[in-house]
This record gives structure tokens, C-alpha cells and sequence, in this order.
């Protein structure tokens, strides 16, 4: 069972390129959530879905966009990417949204230069 | 704002001995709380997890326990060893928050042989 997998596992990246990263879970979650990692800022959100089809604004959205086509996808574009993108995402999905726990995957670090 | 705050960015302790991690959070409408452990270069994965209808949970080593008039919930980690140095982060859920999991910063514990 794989679980989450994320794609890329790293990217160097040209300041106003764009960039997809890729999440999919095997697990029919209804939730997923994009978070990015920022050395003492911890997990910060910023864009979920709590079913297929929906997608909602986080806390720090700005500059990357969500799609929920079906229930196992749950891709994060970064249109022109900035040298503050500069982090680790993680995709995390759950049963439904505020129950239980999130399964996270291994994370992608993105650097943009 | 933060709702949800770690405090301590991090804690050392020797091995054997108690281990206590703190996270207090302002939001009265949060109801759910977590704890994830994070290694290095994986996704964070669930540790423990605390219904605000009880003020504490245990599993094996690991015990949370929540204070809801102080909004302080801690996680005590008995015996503590090698294998559990790691980021620890705190995270909480409710109809405050839309149900979407909001996570502390984060505080990193070593414990040393």
C-alpha cells in the first residue's frame, strides 16, 4: 500500500517558471490538503479539499492554485514561481475533513532561484 | 495570529527520563488535538491524538493530556529514547477552524544516549 506519494521528491526551479507538484493517494480519502514546511514556521496550510470536485483557501495561498478532479489527485501549481516558494511541501489527505488523523507524504523540496 | 503555539523550539533530554512537550492554543472551539513526530527528510506521522471530552490519553510511552480551562494540552514521553528525537508537532481542529488541522511550529526533541 503506498499510501501518499508526492512527485518531484526535489526541483531546482528559475524564478517564473511554473511548477506542478504532483500528490496521489491510494487510500480513498475524502480530504487533502496541501502544507508547506518553513524552517520555524512549521506546517502552515495552503490549499485544501474536502471532496472531489471542491477545493478551499488556506492560510498562505497566494501565488499557487489547487485542482480536485477525482478523489485520488490533488495537484499544487505554482503559476510564476518566487524565490519565497522556496520550501518543503507536504501532502497530507484524511477521511474527512477535522476527523481523525492525516496521513502525510514524504515531502517535496522545491528551491527557486 | 497563531492559534496553535509551541513554545519551546526545542527540548533535550538524557535518555530513561521523562520527556515533556507543551502546545497551547487560543481558539475555544477547537475540540480535536494531535500530535505528529516528524524525522528528517519524511512526512510527519500521527502520534497521539485527544478528544476535548477527556483531559487525557495514553498509549504505551506516550500520554497527552489536556487542560481545557488553561487551553494547554502536553505530550509526556516515559521513558524517553534515542529513537524519539524528532520534530513534534502539536495540532488542533474544531468548528473554529473549519475543521482544518492547524499545526504549531513545531519543537524539535533530542534525547541523548
Amino acid at each position: 500500500i503506498a499510501g501518499i506519494t508526492q512527485a518531484p521528491t526535489s526541483q531546482i526551479l528559475a524564478a517564473g517558471r511554473r511548477m506542478t507538484l504532483r500528490c496521489t493517494q491510494d487510500m480513498r480519502h475524502n480530504a487533502m490538503y496541501w502544507y508547506r514546511q518553513d524552517l520555524g514556521l512549521g506546517l502552515r496550510l495552503i490549499h485544501y479539499s474536502n471532496t472531489a470536485g471542491t477545493t478551499g483557501k488556506g492560510e498562505v495561498p497566494d501565488g499557487y492554485s489547487v485542482s480536485r478532479a477525482n478523489t485520488d489527485d490533488f495537484p499544487l501549481t505554482l503559476a510564476s514561481a518566487v524565490p519565497s516558494q522556496t520550501s518543503v511541501y507536504f501532502c497530507a489527505s484524511g477521511p474527512q475533513l477535522g476527523t481523525g488523523e492525516l496521513f502525510f507524504g514524504e515531502g517535496s523540496r522545491l528551491t527557486v532561484l | 495570529d497563531q492559534q496553535v503555539k509551541q513554545n519551546s523550539p526545542s527540548l533535550s533530554v538524557q535518555e530513561g527520563r521523562i520527556s515533556i512537550l507543551n502546545c497551547d492554543y487560543t481558539n475555544s472551539m477547537f475540540d480535536y488535538f494531535l500530535w505528529y513526530k516528524k524525522y528528517p527528510a519524511e512526512g510527519p506521522t500521527f502520534l497521539i491524538s485527544i478528544s476535548s471530552i477527556k483531559d487525557k490519553n495514553e498509549d504505551g510511552r506516550f500520554t497527552v493530556f489536556l487542560n481545557k480551562s488553561a487551553k494547554h494540552l502536553s505530550l509526556h514521553i516515559v521513558p524517553s529514547q534515542p529513537g524519539d528525537s524528532a520534530v513534534y508537532f502539536c495540532a488542533a481542529s474544531g468548528a473554529g477552524g473549519s475543521y482544518i488541522p492547524t499545526f504549531g511550529r513545531g519543537t524539535s526533541l533530542i534525547v541523548h544516549p
